[in-house]
């Protein structure tokens, strides 16, 4: 089980889109829609954001959404704030009852 | 609403067996999910460990299976984790997580630190 690949940083400014790429292969994110997110501030535990590659778990705001093509997932965070900076990190289902997660992008908001 | 909470030694030496255990609260682990260990070596990523059934089913990484166990007392409404054979590479905070569907945890316990070091 290869992490999944993910860029090392994204930024924007205040207001601006970014967008955190997520790539697998076909045994894991092109193969299954379940892939979640999770964002994580320093020294705090994971929370995911989203799930089954677009669903928004109650209470996240609308301005997170995710989205996958072929063996590449994709969480949008339109709008940014300042709240937003932290790291995110994606995780995929990868057959028989196992995941595996990327290797994790900080947001930084300029 | 369900909480989990990770306890155990935050010092093993080298070549030792890391044990954690992971109670959970407010929810009956018999009633379902998978209950799994993810953890995180300071400064770098998430790494999932494994995921364990309330009948006692396991799945382990692969790249870690040789060296882990995972168990669940359903009498205590808890599940825990062995890491055999440590090395400083092990030195993460561990977390413990509910697992909702596929590929999501939906609820997480604080962390714990775990330092391996003689």
């Amino acid at each position: 089980q290869s992490a999944l690949t993910q860029p090392r940083s994204v930024s924007g400014s205040p207001g601006q889109s970014v967008t955190i790429s997520c790539t697998g292969s076909s045994s894991d994110v092109g193969g299954y829609n379940y892939v979640s997110w999770y964002q994580q501030y320093p020294g705090k535990a994971p929370k995911r954001m989203i799930y089954d590659v677009t669903k928004r778990p109650s209470g996240v705001p609308d301005r997170f959404s995710g989205s996958k093509s072929g063996n590449t997932a994709s969480l949008t965070i339109s709008g940014l704030q300042a709240e937003d900076e932290a790291d995110y990190y994606c995780c995929s289902y990868a057959g028989s009852n196992t995941v595996v997660f990327g290797g994790g992008t900080k947001v930084t908001v300029l | 609403q369900v909480q989990l909470q990770e306890s155990g030694p935050g010092l093993v030496k080298p070549s030792e067996t890391l044990s954690l255990t992971c109670a959970v609260s407010d929810y009956s682990i018999t009633r379902g999910y998978y209950w799994g260990w993810i953890r995180q070596p300071p400064g770098k990523g998430l790494e999932w460990i494994g995921n364990i059934y309330h009948s006692g089913s396991t799945y382990y990484n692969s790249s870690l299976k040789s060296r882990v166990t995972m168990s669940v007392d359903t009498s205590k409404n808890q599940f825990s984790l062995k890491l055999s054979s440590v090395t400083a590479a092990d030195t993460a905070v561990y977390y413990c997580a509910r697992r909702d569907g596929y590929s999501q945890f939906d609820k997480w316990g604080q962390g714990t630190l775990v330092i391996v070091s003689s």
